[in-house]
């Protein structure tokens, strides 16, 4: 099974809002990712975590707060975003620690911030 | 920065052999390329990597010239479900397992 799952696959909300993207595999890999898509572009890395520590954090505004619970689980926690964080955002996960290294990645959730 | 190059666009008939390249000239010696599609507003699908020789699964062969420094995903018999962005991607081992997307093929398969 190389099934990477997000939850809401949709989501709209206000710049005053917070809400939580969520991201979920059951394949044992100890490496999850964030990356963020905006439309017609490549996917762009937000947050790398390995064995549920932050490793990279590639500038992203504090307004994006990852978490991992868990080394099945991640989170995205939003809060005060801006029209422009509209997007679609892409977890991923990888085993980690090899240098042959295959990111598996989930379906993705669209963001629209009103 | 992306280190790959690819043609933005390509057509290819349905049935024939869609041949999509990849130059990656500055590419060193420890480090894999990987090919990844992505459908319409789904997420990115792994398709296959490759070091040094040839590489084939059920879904495509990949050939890495001699030099390393392009390649060719082959999709031997393109369907239109085979309609999709492809990006090449050069794993660098020392930026953390990172992946960074080029621009892609944007490949249509036509009746």
């Amino acid at each position: 099974d190389t099934e990477v799952t997000q939850t809401p696959k949709h989501l709209v909300m206000g710049m005053t809002n917070k809400k939580s993207l969520k991201c979920e595999q059951h394949m044992g890999h100890r490496a999850m990712y964030w990356y963020k898509q905006k439309a017609k572009k490549p996917p762009e890395l937000m947050f790398v975590y390995s064995y549920e520590k932050l490793s990279i954090n590639e500038s992203v505004p504090s307004r994006f707060s990852p978490e991992c619970p868990n080394s099945s689980l991640l989170n995205l926690h939003l809060h005060a975003l801006q029209p422009e964080d509209s997007a679609l955002y892409l977890c991923a996960s990888t085993q980690w620690g090899t240098t042959e290294e295959t990111q598996y990645f989930g379906p993705g959730t669209r963001l629209l911030v009103l | 920065d992306a280190k790959t190059t690819q043609p933005t666009s390509m057509d290819c008939a349905e049935g024939r052999a869609a041949n999509l390249p990849c130059n990656h000239s500055t590419i060193s010696g420890n480090e894999y390329v990987y090919w990844y599609r992505q459908i319409h507003s789904q997420g990115p699908q792994y398709i296959i990597h490759g070091l040094k020789n040839n590489e084939t699964n059920e879904m495509a062969s990949l050939i890495i010239t001699e030099d390393r420094k392009s390649s060719t995903l082959i999709l031997p018999h393109a369907t239109l479900r085979d309609t999709a962005v492809y990006y090449c991607i050069v794993r660098y081992d020392n930026q953390g397992g990172k992946l960074i997307f080029g621009q892609g093929t944007e490949l249509s398969v036509k009746p």
